[in-house]
Formats: C-alpha cells, sequence, structure tokens
C-alpha cells in the first residue's frame, strides 16, 4: 500500500539551531503534501501545505519564516524549523494524498529543543 | 469544512463491538465523512469514509444516518491494539484542497480486558 515516510523520527538539538524533518512518498507521486504539528494530549494542527513547484501555503497564525517548506520534487517535501526554541518542542507529521479519497500519513517527527 | 462533534473519551471491552459516534449537522451535499485513528506517538491511519451510504471494510463499517447529520463508526470485535484517539473528520474530496483534513479533538477510545 502507499507509504509516506519521515525521517528523522525523533531529534533534539539545542536552542537556537535549524533542524530539517523530510517527508517522502515512497511509492507514488504527491504534488501536495501538507505539515501538521500536534503538541502532548492535542490534536493535530495543520500547519502549511507544501506545494510542488510553487510556495507554500501557510494557515493563519503560522510563520512562514519560522518553518520553512520545500517541495523539491514530486516524491519529497521537508520541514525546516529555523532558530529552534523549547516551545517548537513538539511531533510533526507530514500527510500526502494517494487519490482524492485518502490521505496517508507519516509516522511523525519528534522535536526536542533543549 | 464542516465541524463535527464526538465524545472525548469512550471505554469498551474487548472483544466487544465498538460504537463511535460523531456529529456533522451542518455537513454540505458534498462533504465526505472520513474516519481516522491514532495510536499514540504515530501518525495517523485511515479507517474509513463514506458520501450517503454505509461502507464496510476490513477494518470497521460506517453507519451515516439518512440526514447525514451523524454518522457512527463500529469497530465490530475491539481488541486491545484498536485503543486510539480516533478522529471523525468532514470534508470535500479532492478539488482545491486536494486532500486537507482538519483534525478536531477526537475520541479516546480505551479498549479494556
Amino acid at each position: 500500500g502507499a507509504v509516506v515516510s519521515q525521517h528523522p523520527s525523533w531529534v533534539i538539538c539545542k536552542s537556537g539551531t535549524s533542524v530539517k524533518i523530510e517527508c517522502r512518498s515512497l511509492d507514488f507521486q504527491a504534488t501536495t503534501m501538507f505539515w501538521y504539528r500536534q503538541f502532548p494530549k492535542q490534536s493535530l494542527m495543520l500547519m502549511a501545505t507544501s506545494n510542488e513547484g510553487s510556495k507554500a501555503t501557510y494557515e493563519q497564525g503560522v510563520e512562514k519564516d519560522k518553518f520553512l517548506i520545500n517541495h523539491a520534487s514530486l516524491t519529497l517535501s521537508t520541514l525546516t524549523v529555523t532558530s529552534a526554541h523549547p516551545e517548537d518542542s513538539s511531533f510533526y507529521i507530514c500527510s500526502a494524498p494517494l487519490v482524492a479519497g485518502e490521505l496517508f500519513f507519516g509516522e511523525g517527527s519528534r522535536l526536542t529543543v533543549l | 469544512d464542516a465541524k463535527t462533534t464526538q465524545p472525548p473519551s469512550m471505554d469498551c471491552a474487548e472483544g466487544r463491538a465498538a460504537n463511535l459516534p460523531c456529529n456533522h449537522s451542518t455537513i454540505s451535499g458534498n462533504e465526505y465523512v472520513y474516519w481516522y485513528r491514532q495510536i499514540h506517538s504515530q501518525g495517523p491511519q485511515y479507517i474509513i469514509h463514506g458520501l450517503k451510504n454505509n461502507e464496510t471494510n476490513e477494518m470497521a463499517s460506517l453507519i451515516i444516518t439518512e440526514d447525514r447529520k451523524s454518522s457512527t463508526l463500529i469497530l465490530p470485535h475491539a481488541t486491545l491494539r484498536d485503543t486510539a484517539v480516533y478522529y471523525c473528520i468532514v470534508r470535500v474530496a479532492g478539488g482545491n484542497q486536494g486532500g486537507k483534513l482538519i483534525f478536531g479533538q477526537g475520541t479516546e477510545l480505551s479498549v479494556k480486558p
């Protein structure tokens, strides 16, 4: 079946550094991918829509300069958390639609900023 | 996309059917009902979706009322591995949104031995 893979699955970094998370569609092409963030005991919050070959679309309240999204190919989108701070510690999840009916999710990437 | 209302938590005995309700009273005619679940510290997993007819697959059944204002996800024989947060979402399939899902708070289902 369709698989969406994220890397790394977990990362610890120092405050002020940047962290890149990759999202790959392994056996299908995705012109669109979605990035979510989830804090403990909370639901998933949509951050942005990643579009292959064009700029990402950010949800209201999400800083585009803080969370850089690049959709370089039909199978890869990256999320870079720039100048990370402890409040950016969260579970980041990407997803990609296979067909109009289903949206597949990656395993998630847990970021801890010290 | 229309909002949904789900009970925050439910318990179910192992081996029994788990019936998870969802209200979506403002659903539009072209909006589908989707169900996903999230096991702790994992990405959400697709379960089932439907428009107006009842649907069944190897994981679950989806019962949608005739007026489409509510639905029920049924796990026919719940196991301990079905313990998860279950999300009911309504959205237009495809289109310009291309698969965007807006998650509510979901129902935390605890399957107990």
